[in-house]
């Protein structure tokens, strides 16, 4: 069946560095995919779109910037929180549609990347 | 626009059944249901594409009532690893992204 890899499970980082989170697709080509946000006890929030070979779509609210998406192949697609603060930990989790393409085909996630900012 | 779900929590005793609720202001394209364990990735549990649509896999079944805009997740003699929380998301029309619930938590005890 349809994996979809996330790396690393957690990462501890210190307040104002960088950490960048992969999602990879391991028996598919995913030519978009989603990563969402979850707060404790909180909904899934989707924060972008990530389109291979062109910009990620991000949602009202979420800072380009910030949270940079990278999407360079169709396996591959890459989030990195720059500057990271506390207020920024969280559980990221990327997903991609299976079949790609039909807004109506199920997600499958990544197993989440728990985010803590010291 | 996020769907509303309900209840917020509930608990059951193993064999007891559970319905959650799923409504939206917006017509709806689709809807899925998902559940995730504490600490852990959301599974795809089923989702349901057509008005008047039910399907089930097990114990665990779901309808889609195009018309009042809502859908809803029954779970018959609730066993302890349905325990966790179930989302609903929708999808309102053919190039919008899936928007889940807030969550139904759900702890079954023995």
């Amino acid at each position: 069946g349809a994996v979809v890899s996330q790396h690393p499970s957690w990462v501890i980082c210190k307040s104002g560095t960088s950490v960048k989170i992969e999602c990879r697709s391991l028996d598919f080509q995913a030519t978009t995919m989603f990563w969402y946000r979850q707060f404790p006890k909180q909904s899934l929030m989707l924060m972008a779109t990530s389109n291979e070979g062109s910009k990620a779509t991000y949602e009202q609210g979420v800072e380009k910037d910030k949270f940079l998406i990278n999407h360079a192949s169709l396996t591959l697609s890459t989030l990195t929180v720059t500057s990271a603060h506390p207020e920024d930990s969280s559980f990221y989790i990327c997903s991609a549609r299976v079949p790609q393409g039909a807004y109506n085909s199920p997600l499958h996630f990544g197993n989440g990347t728990r985010l803590t900012v010291t | 626009q996020q769907p509303v779900q309900s209840p917020q929590a509930v608990i059951l005793r193993e064999g007891e059944d559970a319905v959650i609720n799923c409504s939206s202001s917006k017509a709806l394209y689709s809807v899925h249901w998902y559940r995730q364990k504490h600490g852990e990735a959301p599974v795809f549990l089923m989702i349901l594409l057509k008005g008047g649509e039910q399907k089930g896999h097990e114990k665990i079944s779901a309808s889609f009532n195009e018309k009042k805009q809502q859908s809803s997740l029954y779970l018959t003699a609730s066993q302890l690893s349905y325990s966790g929380t179930y989302f609903c998301g929708t999808v309102n029309s053919g190039n919008t992204p899936l928007v889940f619930g807030k969550g139904t938590r759900l702890s079954v005890i023995a």
